[in-house]
């Protein structure tokens, strides 16, 4: 069965570059029409969608991040990558990589759902 | 974006019913997923396209979705389905992802 992990930095300074990897296993990334994203969550708050991938290199981002969010993927290492620019505070948070599995069908309206996730990891932002 | 509104808590006691909603405009026209989070824990998928479980997940967890509110039921509720529960569509509005604010689910 498909596992992730994130991994990165625990602990960035503000205005810099956060940067993770999630890297895939038990499946290959590129195999089956998959996307894969990143979520986070502050602690004691709720998630927020940062945005996604697809097998192919096609990305969509949450708009309230679209600035600043890039997310690529690397299919010979079966990983993919997150790198949020000029960081503050509020950008503390654990941040979670996901299976991103979608229905387009005519019959139905469009839609996504994630499963699994990785265990996420907490990024702090501090001087 | 389009808004989804959970109530921040329900209790229910061992063995009974709990009801977890989440609302939204026409939400009924939308495909909505649950998910449960135990501390320090990831999410877990229990519900997917408004009533479809997950291999792994209990006939317990059942959804619904209809007009303004999506329901998500969990029936013989045990202390280990104590957990904070979260709601998700597509907004096509806007091509992103929404979650609800998340409901704690507490078992007396």
């Amino acid at each position: 069965q498909v596992q992730l992990e994130e991994s990165g930095p625990g602990l960035v300074k503000p205005s810099q570059t956060l940067s993770l990897t999630c890297t895939v296993s038990g499946g290959s990334i590129s195999g089956g029409a998959y996307y894969w994203s990143w979520i986070r969550q502050p602690a004691g708050k709720g998630l927020e969608w940062i945005g996604r991938i697809s097998s192919s290199g096609g990305t969509e981002y949450n708009p309230s991040l679209k600035s600043r969010v890039t997310i690529s993927i690397d299919a010979s290492d079966n990983q993919f990558s997150l790198t949020l620019h000029s960081v503050t505070a509020a950008d503390t948070a654990v941040y979670f990589c996901a299976r991103d599995q979608d229905r387009n069908s005519g019959s139905f309206p469009y839609t996504n759902w994630f499963d699994p996730w990785g265990q996420g990891t907490l990024v702090t932002v501090s001087s | 974006s389009y808004v989804l509104t959970q109530p921040p808590s329900v209790s229910v006691a061992p063995g009974k019913t709990a009801t977890i909603t989440c609302g939204g405009d026409h939400i009924g026209g939308k495909s909505v997923h649950w998910y449960q989070q135990k501390p320090a824990q990831a999410p877990v998928l229990v519900i997917y396209c408004d009533s479809d479980r997950p291999s792994g997940i209990p006939e317990r967890f059942s959804g619904s979705n209809s007009g303004n509110t999506a329901t998500l039921t969990i029936t013989s509720v045990a202390a280990g389905d104590e957990a904070d529960y979260y709601c998700q569509v597509w907004d096509g509005d806007f091509d992103h992802v929404e979650f609800g604010g998340g409901t704690k689910l507490t078992v007396l």
